[in-house]
């Protein structure tokens, strides 16, 4: 079976711009969660979604944004960006929206000159 | 809150010889533990995880971890190290009264010696 999938494996963007990053979760997996990965430290929660419903947000800024289609996959957007949003940002799925297992994506990765 | 400490960001050893990766975590509840793995450019892979039942826990590529409620503990060993073990080792708890979010640690880089 195929692992978690996203796209683009890398983008560059510039202040300002908005970004919308894109996850298909593992077969049969029906929550889908993002984390932001800064250099040097461990990957921060942002969102967790679960049957297309929000389950959990981090603490983030509203210029993030994502949501989860009927089909499972997910997109998070990013508005206004800045310096600081350049970071690795990866997908996780589990079966369920409770505390489970996740399996990670091979992330995507965003400069923000 | 909870947290999760790894003790020691970078760590260095021989190969052949232990690795040892210290994790200790806070939390209010019981929760779910996991060691996660990143090469270079990479997203991560779990190597095992601990829910309930058996406290040690084996994983890939002969990595374990026991679980130690007393000690709020759960350190990744492996007996003998292996040049592809160098990467990025990520401790990481969910609070089982709580939703999918993951907490991680810092992560502790290991390097393994010729």
């Amino acid at each position: 079976d195929a692992g978690v999938t996203q796209s683009p494996t890398h983008l560059i963007k510039t202040r300002g711009q908005q970004v919308t990053l894109r996850c298909s979760p593992i077969s049969g997996h029906k929550s889908v969660s993002w984390y932001q990965q800064v250099l040097g430290q461990g990957p921060q929660f942002i969102f967790q979604y679960y049957e297309k419903e929000e389950r959990g947000r981090g603490n983030f800024p509203d210029r993030f944004s994502a949501r989860q289609f009927p089909n499972y996959s997910s997109e998070l957007n990013v508005n206004a960006l800045l310096l600081g949003d350049s970071a690795l940002y990866l997908c996780a799925s589990s079966r369920t929206g409770s505390p489970d297992t996740q399996y990670f994506g091979p992330g995507t990765r965003l400069t923000v000159l | 809150a909870q947290s999760v400490t790894q003790l020691g960001s970078h760590v260095s050893v021989s190969e052949g010889a232990l690795v040892l990766l210290r994790c200790n975590y806070s939390s209010s509840v019981p929760p779910y533990l996991f060691w996660y793995v990143q090469y270079p450019n990479q997203g991560l892979q779990l190597l095992l995880k601990y829910t309930t039942g058996a406290t040690l826990v084996k994983g890939i590529n002969g990595f374990e971890a026991e679980f130690k409620k007393s000690e709020t503990s759960f350190h990744l060993t492996k007996p003998s190290a292996h040049m592809s073990d160098a990467a990025e080792y990520f401790c990481a708890v969910i609070k089982t009264s709580n939703t999918g979010k993951l907490i991680f640690g810092q992560g502790t880089t290991l390097q393994v010696k010729p």
